[in-house]
C-alpha cells in the first residue's frame, strides 16, 4: 500500500517544549515538504528537501527544524521559539523537487493536528 | 510576491446544483495550476492543468485555465453530499519546487 504516513494524529505540547512529528512516505519520491494550515487559511510552506541530506527554506521556517538522512522520512520538529505553534500540520511528497512540468503534483499525507496548552 | 486568490471563500448550495469555483493568480514564469479537494484531513489531487483552453473532466467535475486572464474555474454538476469539502487551488511557478495556495473555496452540499 503506497502514501504517506504522518503520526501522530493529535499532538499537544507545553509552552517551551520541542515535538516532533514524523513523515514517512514509501512512494519513492525525491522531494517532500512541510505545510502548515490555520484556520480560514491556505498550506503555508515551512521547510522542503528535493533530495536525500539537502532541505530549504520555506516561507515560514522560523521556529521549526528538519532532517532528511533517509528518502523515505522527513521529520519536522517544532520548537520552542515558535510563538503561535497550535495548526494541523500536512507532509507532502512529489516525484522530484526540480521543477520540471509534469512533476508538479504533491501527495498529501493525513496530517497532525498539534495543539499548546 | 506570488498571489493566488479563490473565490467565493465559501458557498452552500442544495443536492443536484451546480457549482463554479474560481481562481485567480498573479505569479511570475506560470507553469501549471493545481486543484485539491481537502475534507477534514488530506488534500487529494484532482487535477493539474498547463495549457489554457483544454478543459480537464472527471465524472462530474471539471476545470479549465485561462493564461491570458489569469484564472480558471472548477465546475462540479449535480452536487452530492460528499462533494462537500473546501477545495484549494495552487499554483507552481519557473523552476522551482514551490506551490503557492489559495485560501480555500469551503463548499457545503445540503441534502
Amino acid at each position: 500500500d503506497g502514501g504517506i504516513t504522518q503520526s501522530p494524529k493529535y499532538l499537544f505540547r507545553k509552552e517551551g517544549q520541542n515535538v516532533t512529528l514524523s513523515c514517512e512516505q514509501n512512494l519513492n519520491h525525491d522531494a517532500m515538504y512541510w505545510y502548515r494550515q490555520d484556520p480560514g487559511q491556505g498550506l503555508r510552506l515551512i521547510y522542503y528537501s528535493q533530495i536525500v541530506n539537502d532541505f530549504q527554506k520555506g516561507d515560514i521556517a522560523e521556529g521549526y527544524s528538519v532532517s532528511r538522512e533517509k528518502k523515505e522520512s522527513f521529520p519536522l520538529t517544532v520548537t520552542s521559539a515558535q510563538k503561535n505553534p497550535t495548526a494541523f500540520y500536512l507532509c507532502a511528497s512529489s516525484i522530484e523537487g526540480a521543477g520540471r512540468q509534469g512533476t508538479d503534483t504533491q501527495y498529501f499525507g493525513p496530517g497532525t493536528r498539534l495543539t499548546v496548552l | 510576491e506570488d498571489k493566488v486568490v479563490q473565490s467565493p471563500l465559501s458557498l452552500v448550495v442544495h443536492e443536484g446544483d451546480t457549482v463554479t469555483l474560481n481562481c485567480s493568480y498573479e505569479v511570475t514564469n506560470f507553469r501549471s495550476l493545481l486543484w485539491y479537494k481537502q475534507e477534514k484531513k488530506a488534500p487529494t489531487f484532482l487535477f493539474m492543468l498547463t495549457s489554457s483552453g483544454i478543459e480537464k473532466k472527471s465524472g462530474r467535475l471539471s476545470s479549465i485555465l485561462d493564461k491570458k486572464e489569469l484564472f480558471s474555474i472548477l465546475n462540479i454538476t449535480a452536487t452530492q453530499t460528499g462533494d462537500s469539502a473546501v477545495y484549494l487551488c495552487a499554483v507552481a511557478r519557473g523552476s522551482n519546487y514551490k506551490l503557492t495556495f489559495g485560501k480555500g473555496t469551503l463548499l457545503t452540499v445540503n441534502p
